[in-house]
């Protein structure tokens, strides 16, 4: 069974130091996997889409890589801003599992001014 | 840009009634999906549906079940709602085509008195 390991939990970190949150998946035959950003009592809001095919993708100040064979993603959030704080969860569309998306647990960012 | 509408941010109701939560898509997506989200359980699927008036089981269907009438259209309906039922609610759509992104909207927070 896929599982999907967000470490560490939570994190803490001052205004403008760049970010890194990591994200590890078991079964390395995905179709893709999604980067979401979810604020308190909030839906989730796609961030970045990552094809099994790709190795990153980026979009303003952030970044995703995605290396397959290790089963890991990251995402770099650069110069972070007290905005920026939120839970980030990652989800992967793997082959065995047909539509559904299998979520990580999710890291919540605090970023202090 | 995709809009995922769930009719109510807040519900309260009270144990045994009949519940209907309403979700509706702009984007004419073939997936639709209910999760629930519990503290220290993470986002858990409910049920799904990929076509009109098609539905699969998704973790924990138990005490709950679909409609999917229209394809726009994704209710969710508590059979007859019991207190471990209070909960976050996220409704979520899809593209048909496996490299598309997931879409979700704001959420419902059930309370069951």
């Amino acid at each position: 069974k896929q599982e999907v390991t967000q470490i560490p939990a939570a994190l803490s970190v001052p205004e403008g130091e760049n970010l890194v949150l990591n994200c590890s998946f078991t079964d390395s035959a995905i179709y893709n996997l999604q980067w979401f950003r979810q604020d308190p009592g909030k839906g989730l809001t796609s961030l970045l889409l990552i094809q099994s095919s790709q190795r990153e993708q980026t979009s303003g100040r952030l970044n995703a890589s995605l290396d397959k064979s290790s089963g890991r993603s990251t995402l770099y959030i650069a110069a972070s801003q007290p905005g920026d704080s939120a839970t980030y969860l990652c989800a992967v569309l793997i082959k065995a599992a047909g539509n559904k998306l299998t979520f990580g647990g999710g890291t919540r960012v605090l970023v202090k001014p | 840009d995709v809009k995922v509408t769930q009719s109510s941010r807040y519900l309260v109701k009270r144990t045994g009634e009949k519940v209907f939560l309403e979700c509706v898509q702009d984007m004419d997506h073939e997936n639709m999906f209910w999760y629930r989200q519990d503290p220290g359980l993470g986002l858990r699927l409910i049920y799904f549906s990929y076509d009109v008036k098609m539905k699969e089981k998704g973790d924990i269907p138990e005490g709950y079940s679909v409609s999917r009438e229209k394809k726009e259209r994704f209710s969710l309906i508590l059979e007859s709602a019991s207190t471990n039922q209070t909960s976050m609610y996220l409704c979520a759509s899809r593209e048909g085509l496996k490299d598309q992104p997931q879409h979700f909207g704001d959420g419902t927070r059930l309370s069951i008195l």
